[in-house]
């Protein structure tokens, strides 16, 4: 089976510039959490959906925003970025509380 | 406590060495703490969830321990192989938020020397 898939893999922006991040949950999974993580620190939570709604979200501005279609894909979208915005971008889904969370290998975002 | 804490940072170990990490989190609240495996150009992959206090779980030559009451628990690796160079990475999950919501610590990076 199919794991969770992220797209674009690695991208290039300048500053100012808008990105769409793109997230495929394994199959049956219906949460899918989105984590920014920067080089030497752990991840840190952006939002959570499940059935298309916002579940938990983290301490980000609202710059950035994300939503979930009827198959569970998600989005996430960062408008008007700037260089501490450059990150690895990991999707995680989940299909049981307290369970594990199966991770993308992420997107990685560099803002010039 | 209020952040999840990893010590060390960094650990470099020579092949056949046991070792073990710790991850301090806060004990309010606590609801579950992950453990996940993190190699170099690969996703974070799940090792442990746990949810008891005094629970110990095991897989292979590695294993976990927790104590909720104080906000701690152990990672060991028993016989350490260069395939277990990685960064170990914990989690909490605190009652009343969203179940995807976990606050990772900064990791200990594991290094096996053959």
């Amino acid at each position: 089976d199919a794991g969770v898939t992220q797209s674009p893999t690695h991208l290039i922006k300048t500053r100012g510039q808008q990105v769409t991040l793109r997230c495929s949950p394994i199959s049956g999974h219906k949460s899918v959490s989105w984590y920014q993580q920067v080089l030497g620190q752990g991840p840190q939570f952006i939002f959570q959906y499940y059935e298309k709604e916002e579940r938990g979200r983290g301490n980000f501005p609202d710059r950035f925003s994300a939503r979930q279609f009827p198959n569970y894909s998600s989005e996430l979208n960062v408008n008007a970025l700037l260089l501490g915005d450059s990150a690895l971008y990991l999707c995680a889904s989940s299909g049981v509380r307290t369970g594990e969370l199966f991770f993308g290998e992420g997107s990685r975002l560099t803002v010039l | 406590i209020l952040n999840v804490e990893q010590s060390p940072q960094s650990l470099h170990v020579q092949e056949g060495d046991s070792t073990n990490f710790t991850c301090s989190f806060p004990s309010s609240n606590f609801y579950a703490l992950h453990w996940y495996r993190w190699e170099t150009a690969k996703s974070p992959e799940a090792l442990f969830v746990m949810t008891l206090n005094g629970d110990e779980k095991k897989k292979g030559r590695i294993s976990a321990t927790l104590n909720t009451k104080e906000g701690y628990s152990y990672l060991y690796i028993k016989g350490s192989q260069p395939e277990d160079s990685a960064t170990y990475l914990c989690a909490s999950l605190r009652g009343g938020t969203s179940y995807g919501k976990l606050t990772f610590g900064q990791g200990t990076i594991l290094t096996v020397h053959p």
